[in-house]
Order: structure tokens, then C-alpha cells, then sequence
């Protein structure tokens, strides 16, 4: 079975500095990875995905993950937060048998303080 | 191209009442996947249609329906309306649904609220 673990469901960070947003993940075979992101009152949108290759994913807005297997992490970062970055983050494993199976991780809110 | 459609976007329905929310997905995308958001929970997997037929479900009681058209729109029906059934229904929609490495597009959600 497959399954992300995010830690830590609030974090504040000062604009400016560095976005750190931790995501474990579960799989008996290699994982596809996703970020997504989610404003207030919208849908999900991708953020980036790790597939197989170059281990450092460069997203949209700034973001990028690096995939560790040795660690099972695909955490998420960004040099410097924007306020706009205020969202919620969510890590997202997927793996098909016969369909494509997405399990999401329990989210992260990220506030920027100005 | 236009994104995925849901409507409405914000219903308020009593106990006991049925609902009937819509999505649109992505032109030529036969993969629609429905999930509950709450505070609680978090986003929980309700169903997945292609091609018409309910391929995968998650763990929801049969109050909780769905189905998809020919045009791949789909529906998603709750009855008998409990209060904990207050969420936010969001609608992904990808090309076939078999592609591990394909990401979710994701409509803006209906917020159900039940009184």
C-alpha cells in the first residue's frame, strides 16, 4: 500500500525566508511524487512532479523538491516566501494496478508573515 | 482549453435532502475522480469513472453514488443527507486514468453545506 506522511499541518515562515515543507512517502514499488497546492476556496493545482530521473524537480512559482530515496522524502522548498505563497500544500503519491491510484497526504497551510 | 467545470459551487441542502453535483472535465479526458475535503479528514478518494463504468472505490457508505456519461461528464449523487456530509466535493479529471505519472486536474470545487 502507498501512503505520504506530511509533518507538521501549520507553518509560518517570515517573507522572504526559506519554505520548507516535509513529505514522507510509502511504496513497495518506485513512486510517481506530486505537489499540489490549494488557495482558499479553490481546487488543487500542480505544483511539480517527480517521475524517475534528475532527483531535483523544478516547479512552478519557485518551488522545487528534491526526491531522496535513502530517506523516502520528497520535500518541498522555495528560497525566499511571497506572500501569495500563502496555500495549502498537499504531497500526493501515485502508483497504477490496471488504473492510476492517487493518495494524498493530510496537508500543510503555509502563512507568510509580512 | 477550458479546465474542469463543477457546479454549483456552493449548495446548502437540509437533512435528509438529496444533491446532485455536476463536472466537466477537461476536453478529451475520459478520467473523472471525485473527492470529499473536510478539516477533518482531509481529501478522501470517493470514486473513479472511465468510460462510463466505475472502475475504483473508496470507502464511503452507498448513500454516496456516481456516474458518467458518454461525453465523460460525470455526476456524483449523496442521499439522505447527514450533516457530516458537509465538504468540499472536488472533481479531478485526467486523460485515461492508467497513467501513474499524469497528474489530477482539479475543478474549483462545490462547498456542500448541510443544516
Amino acid at each position: 500500500a502507498q501512503s505520504v506522511t506530511q509533518l507538521g499541518s501549520h507553518v509560518s515562515v517570515s517573507e522572504g525566508a526559506l519554505v520548507l515543507l516535509r513529505c514522507n512517502y510509502s511504496s513497495s514499488v518506485p513512486p510517481y511524487l506530486f505537489w499540489y497546492v490549494q488557495y482558499p476556496n479553490q481546487g488543487l493545482q500542480l505544483l511539480l512532479k517527480y517521475t524517475t530521473g534528475a532527483t531535483l524537480v523544478k516547479g512552478i512559482n519557485g518551488f522545487e523538491a528534491e526526491f531522496k530515496k535513502s530517506e523516502t522524502s520528497f520535500h518541498l522548498t522555495k528560497p525566499s516566501a511571497h506572500m501569495s505563497d500563502a496555500a495549502e500544500y498537499f504531497c500526493a503519491v501515485s502508483n497504477s494496478g490496471g488504473y492510476q491510484k492517487v493518495t494524498f497526504g493530510t496537508g500543510t497551510k503555509l502563512q507568510v508573515i509580512p | 482549453k477550458a479546465g474542469v467545470t463543477q457546479t454549483p459551487r456552493y449548495l446548502i441542502k437540509t437533512r435528509g435532502q438529496q444533491v446532485t453535483l455536476s463536472c466537466s472535465p477537461i476536453s478529451g479526458h475520459r478520467s473523472v475522480s471525485w473527492y470529499q475535503q473536510t478539516p477533518g479528514q482531509g481529501l478522501q478518494f470517493l470514486f473513479e469513472y472511465f468510460s462510463e463504468t466505475q472502475r475504483n472505490k473508496g470507502n464511503f457508505p452507498g448513500r454516496f453514488s456516481g456516474r458518467q456519461f458518454s461525453n465523460s461528464r460525470s455526476e456524483m449523487n449523496v442521499s439522505t443527507l447527514e450533516l457530516g456530509d458537509s465538504a468540499l466535493y472536488l472533481c479531478a479529471s485526467s486523460p485515461t486514468g492508467q497513467n501513474k505519472n499524469s497528474p489530477l486536474h482539479f475543478g474549483n470545487g462545490t462547498r456542500l453545506t448541510v443544516t
